[in-house]
């Protein structure tokens, strides 16, 4: 069993649509963590949630939208997409907040704008 | 300001030889954790280990080892005989021990590692 996954894997779209992403843990996980990371493999938090509150918002535009209706699943909702959003997203979770606790990922989304 | 740095953008090696990877963070506080991971061709990102800032013991695990130093800020991984399915891509990342930093893991860019049959 995966124990953090993500779909889609790969995600194709045009400039302007809406997109989603899911994550869901099978962890029991308190915490969990979108990252982005960019064409130069540079990865940075965009957000944390800890049992379905958000926690860090990483001065993160408003188009992107995050969703825990529990705190199994954390969801990334994309809308007016634009090129620069062009990236490979992973979600993570964690035991809790605590900064020792490991941060397990998911496979990544590869995300394309056209 | 907090920040890992990872100097070495890519490494290539040929299988069996010892290879180091640098990691050198900056931050103030007293208490923080470090961690290494691998993103391997395939993309997932895979834990290694993680070190907390009290404690400075080398850790060995198989052919990876680990050398904490706090005085130069270094958090440095070597692998020993190296084979090609270590071929990936090695982040070093330092988490603070503050309740508003949420877990947050601070990436340095990443050394991409290719070792040669």
């Amino acid at each position: 069993d995966t124990a953090v996954s993500q779909t889609p894997k790969y995600l194709v779209t045009q400039m302007g649509n809406d997109k989603s992403i899911k994550c869901e843990q099978n962890l029991g996980h308190d915490t969990m963590y979108w990252y982005k990371q960019d064409s130069k493999k540079f990865l940075k938090i965009m957000f944390s949630y800890n049992n379905k509150e958000l926690i860090i918002n990483e001065t993160v535009p408003n188009r992107f939208s995050p969703k825990s209706p529990d705190k199994a699943h954390l969801n990334l909702h994309i809308n007016s997409l634009e090129l620069g959003d062009s990236a490979v997203y992973f979600c993570a979770s964690s035991q809790g907040l605590l900064a020792k606790n490991i941060q397990y990922f998911g496979a990544g989304t590869r995300l394309s704008v056209l | 300001a907090q920040k890992v740095t990872q100097a070495q953008t890519e490494i290539s090696v040929v299988e069996k030889e010892d290879v180091t990877l640098d990691c050198v963070y900056e931050t103030r506080d007293t208490t923080y954790y470090l961690f290494w991971y691998k993103q391997p061709p395939s993309g997932e990102l895979v834990f290694l280990i993680r070190r907390n800032s009290f404690d400075e013991q080398n850790e060995i695990s198989g052919r990876y080892s680990w050398n904490f130093q706090k005085s130069t800020s270094s958090f440095n991984f070597t692998i020993t005989a190296s084979q090609v399915v270590d071929s990936a891509v090695y982040f070093c990342a330092l988490s603070r021990a503050l309740y508003n930093q949420g877990g947050k893991l601070i990436f340095g860019q990443g050394t991409e590692l290719s070792v040669k049959p």
